[in-house]
């Protein structure tokens, strides 16, 4: 399953509202993921199963989606938001294939 | 608190082998599945490989099979990955990850880079 991310880059005031998308290449129902990185850090899974916030997420992270169709948005961006956001597949595996990423970054 | 810490990463030749190691602690280790993700720097990630609690079940991206091996050592709370015949494209940084809920990677250690040049 490939995964496409639109787009690339996403250049954001802070207190905006964004959304970024991930097409899959074939049917994945609800089985996707979303990961937030930090520069220098490693990975933190935001979001499972397409829409349920992970622990410890806030709630101004938002998604969904199903089929082949997913949708991650962060109303209210704060400073801290500003990553590269993955999503990743898991139905149809191995592999567990990610996409390539957008990356959040400040206007 | 989940801690996972890699170590074994480095410099290598095309053709080489490397073993990196990830010790586990905070956690019950032997109850959970584990996976090694890579990342390119500057670029995106790569699920490498996973394995279930007793190593009954191991799982590779079709790029690394047949040249590493996962495995663990649940005595040692430690996970592994032998590369060998790497290649240049293999050139990453190596996290290891506890798999969680739909054995999504819930908790992931720094990372280990490894080189692969001439």
């Amino acid at each position: 399953v490939v995964l496409t991310q639109s787009p690339v880059i996403l250049s954001v005031s802070p207190g905006e509202r964004v959304t970024l998308s991930c097409r899959a290449s074939q049917s994945i129902s609800n089985n996707l993921a979303w990961y937030q990185q930090k520069p220098g850090q490693s990975p933190r899974l935001l979001i499972y199963d397409a829409s349920t916030r992970a622990s410890g997420v806030p709630d101004r992270f938002s998604a969904s989606g199903s089929g082949t169709e997913f949708a991650l948005s962060i109303s209210g961006l704060q400073s801290e938001d500003f990553a590269v956001y993955y999503c990743q597949q898991y139905l149809r595996w191995p592999p567990r294939t990610f996409g390539q990423g957008t990356k959040v970054d400040m206007k | 608190e989940v801690q996972l810490v890699e170590s074994g990463g480095g410099f290598v030749q095309p053709g080489g082998s490397l073993r990196l190691s990830c010790v586990a602690s905070g956690f019950p280790f032997s109850s959970y599945w584990m996976s090694w993700v890579r990342q390119v720097p500057g670029k995106g990630l790569e699920w490498v490989a996973n394995i279930n609690h007793d190593e009954t079940e191991k799982y590779y991206v079709d790029s690394v099979k047949g040249r590493f091996t996962i495995s663990r050592d649940n005595a040692k709370n430690s996970l592994y990955l032998q590369m060998d015949s790497l290649r240049v494209d293999d050139t990453a940084v190596y996290f290891c990850a506890k798999c969680e809920y739909q054995l999504l990677e819930n908790s992931w250690g720094q990372g280990a880079l490894v080189t692969v040049s001439s």
